[in-house]
């Protein structure tokens, strides 16, 4: 079955950085778009990238544009999320989440998350 | 960017009543809707897509329909285990949008 296994998250200061990662098995991680989503506590959904099957197509949310890169190691079946400049705003839970299709469209399974917090 | 705006932001139903969410996109994005649920405590599940067609798994008192820029989810004979809040999601254009979410609860 599916699984989507995320880590790498913790507490970190403002203006420094993380790399979040995702070990995807179950499912041909090398024919599927990816994604990562966040929740901050007690809010909504935050779409924040989204990546091609085989890595050439790659957006952001304006929120994160500049700051944030996400990138894939097919070899690896890992998903990455490197996150610079955090702030506050950044505070979340970060989801990993497998496209339906090879490109960029809804996400069909989520990793369990796992939690940023940025805080002095 | 496309803006997702659902109505109501919370509504409270009884067992067996059929519950009806709104999700209204700025602009056309065609049949480009997901639906998720999400219960308390745990991560999102893809409830539909294409605005109408069911997910693998998902009972079918879960409907949804729409087009353009309205799209509803319905479910019809809410039951307990149906207490959670729903997202719509357009995927017609990046950056995808969420809707602010629907909290259903039980009377």
């Amino acid at each position: 079955q599916v699984q989507l296994v995320e880590s790498g998250g913790g507490v970190v200061q403002p203006g420094r950085s993380l790399r979040l990662s995702c070990a995807a098995s179950g499912f041909r991680f090398s024919t599927s778009g990816m994604h990562w989503v966040r929740q901050a506590p007690g809010k909504g959904l935050e779409w924040v990238a989204g990546i091609s099957y085989d890595g050439s197509d790659k957006h952001y949310a304006d929120s994160v544009k500049g700051r944030f890169t996400i990138s894939r190691d097919i070899s690896k079946n890992t998903l990455y999320l490197q996150m610079n400049s955090l702030s506050a705003e950044d505070t979340a839970v970060y989801f990993c989440a497998k496209d339906r299709g090879v490109l960029l469209t809804f996400f069909d399974y989520w990793g369990l998350g796992a939690l940023v917090t940025v805080s002095s | 960017d496309i803006q997702m705006t659902q109505s109501p932001s919370s509504l409270s139903a009884s067992v067996g009543d059929r519950v009806t969410i709104t999700c209204r996109a700025s602009q056309g994005i065609s049949n480009y809707l997901a639906w998720y649920q999400q219960k308390s405590g745990k991560v999102p599940e893809l409830l539909i897509y294409g605005s109408s067609t069911l997910q693998s798994g998902v009972p079918s008192r879960f409907s949804g329909r729409g087009s353009g820029t309205e799209f509803t989810l319905t479910i019809s004979g809410l039951q307990p285990e149906d207490v959670a809040t729903y997202y719509c999601q357009e995927y017609r254009t990046v950056p995808y949008t969420f809707g602010q979410g629907t909290k259903v609860e039980i009377e």
